[in-house]
């Protein structure tokens, strides 16, 4: 079975620092492209970047070059999802989700982390 | 980078009932290459369909899609309890975008 489990929610302060998980299990993840999505309250999802764990290239959503890293451990069948400086509105629940081969779609997503940064 | 708008906001409907959902793209998407997903409270979201019309693994057949172009449809047939969720369109043609999604709620 298909999973991707991802670390837990984390309540941080503005200008902290975080990484969140996620990790797949039941599938050759080396060979799945894996992203992130954000959702915040409310609203619909939006997709933040990807990553191809074989040999971790990585692309981003303009929306979010440069405000987040994208890294993955292929030893360890992980992925990761960071910042360096947390804001206030980086608040909302994030998904790691596998993108389907050859298309810019998912079919396996993990369960969320609530990020709630708040001073 | 298509823009999705998702009508209407909120449809409220009865279990047996036919749900018709709607996504408008602001650009032709190309290759029909759009999916839904189905969200429920607390839940990440669910693969319903791929490429406007194929059903993901696993998906009742009351579920349907369609369209082509800018304009795409996702009917449910006859609604079933576990059918009331919000709905998102994404499209991945140019890049990559999702809709602000239509709440299915029980009149």
């Amino acid at each position: 079975e298909v999973q991707l489990v991802q670390s837990g929610a984390e309540v941080k302060k503005p200008g902290e620092s975080l990484k969140i998980s996620c990790k797949g299990s039941g599938y050759s993840f080396i060979s799945y492209w894996i992203g992130w999505v954000r959702q915040m309250p409310g609203k619909g999802p939006e997709w933040m970047g990807i990553i191809y764990p074989a040999d971790s290239d990585t692309r981003y959503s303009p929306s979010f070059q440069g405000q987040v890293t994208i890294s993955a451990d292929k030893s360890i069948s992980t992925a990761y999802l960071q910042w360096s400086s947390l804001k206030a509105s980086d608040t909302a629940m994030y998904y790691c989700v596998r993108r389907v081969t050859g298309y810019n779609y998912f079919d396996y997503w993990g369960q969320g982390a609530l990020v709630t940064v708040s001073s | 980078e298509s823009v999705l708008t998702q009508s209407p906001g909120t449809l409220s409907l009865s279990p047996g009932e036919r749900a018709t959902l709607s996504c408008r793209a602001s650009q032709t998407i190309s290759n029909r290459f759009l999916a839904w997903y189905q969200q429920k409270p607390g839940q990440a979201p669910r693969l319903l369909i791929y490429g406007a019309s194929n059903r993901a693994t696993a998906i009742p057949d009351r579920f349907s899609g369609s369209g082509s172009g800018t304009d795409f449809t996702l009917t449910i047939s006859r609604l079933e309890p576990e059918d009331f969720a919000v709905y998102y369109c994404q499209q991945y043609a140019n890049s990559l975008t999702f809709g602000g999604g239509t709440k299915v709620e029980i009149k």
